[in-house]
């Protein structure tokens, strides 16, 4: 079974532009979520989406946007990009039953100049 | 309000030795998961091990055990029999109801030959 895919791995952008980023989740898993680490902050939570619904969102301003289509597949947009942006965004599916993890894809790095 | 603790930024093990990660946690909700994490300098996610906030046995997989006390809330994961290859930052995460996940700052554990 492929993993959870997230392209791209690298991204370099200047401030004020805007990015997307692709998540592909583990075939069957309904559930994706996606996270910003930085060094400074750790893992903060920003959205989930379960069949195509945001179901839970953490504390980001609006800049920061998501969806998720039919096939489970989901997109982060973040806009207006300020060099605060720069993190390893990570993508991750899970099965949604209580006791089932979290599967994490490689992360996409921001790099904000 | 739903919060994890790692209390150790680093931690340092010889070869072939025991480690213990601390981790706690505090909710209110009666039923949640804990769940630790290894991220190797590589950057993915690696889930390790799981356990039921109802489970009464500890949990176990290979060499990672975790030491529930539920009544403490605490949850450590011990690495048995360390090697180098566990070298890498450590997350302590509990997913309460929802399916919202919390994460601890991690701690970055090295092995030393």
């Amino acid at each position: 079974k492929a993993g959870v895919t997230q392209t791209p791995r690298y991204l370099i952008k200047t401030r004020g532009q805007q990015v997307t980023l692709s998540c592909s989740p583990i075939s069957g898993h309904r559930s994706v979520s996606w996270y910003q680490q930085t060094p400074g902050q750790g893992l903060q939570f920003l959205f989930e989406y379960f069949s195509e619904t945001q179901r839970n969102k953490g504390n980001f301003p609006g800049r920061f946007s998501g969806r998720q289509f039919s096939n489970s597949r989901s997109e982060m947009n973040v806009s207006t990009l300020e060099l605060g942006d720069s993190a390893l965004y990570l993508c991750a599916s899970s099965a949604g039953d209580r006791e089932k993890p979290l599967h994490f894809g490689n992360g996409t790095r921001l790099t904000v100049t | 309000a739903q919060k994890i603790t790692q209390t150790q930024p680093g931690m340092f093990v010889q070869e072939k030795e025991a480690v213990t990660l601390d981790c706690t946690y505090d909710t209110s909700d009666p039923s949640y998961g804990l769940f630790w994490y290894k991220q190797p300098s590589s950057g993915e996610m690696i889930f390790l091990i799981y356990q039921g906030s109802y489970d009464q046995q500890n949990a176990t997989e290979g060499r990672y055990s975790l030491n529930f006390q539920k009544a403490r809330k605490s949850a450590n994961l011990v690495i048995s029999a360390s090697q180098l290859g566990d070298s890498a930052m450590y997350f302590c995460a509990m997913r309460v109801t929802g399916n919202q996940f919390y994460f601890g700052t991690g701690t970055s554990l090295t092995v030393i030959p």
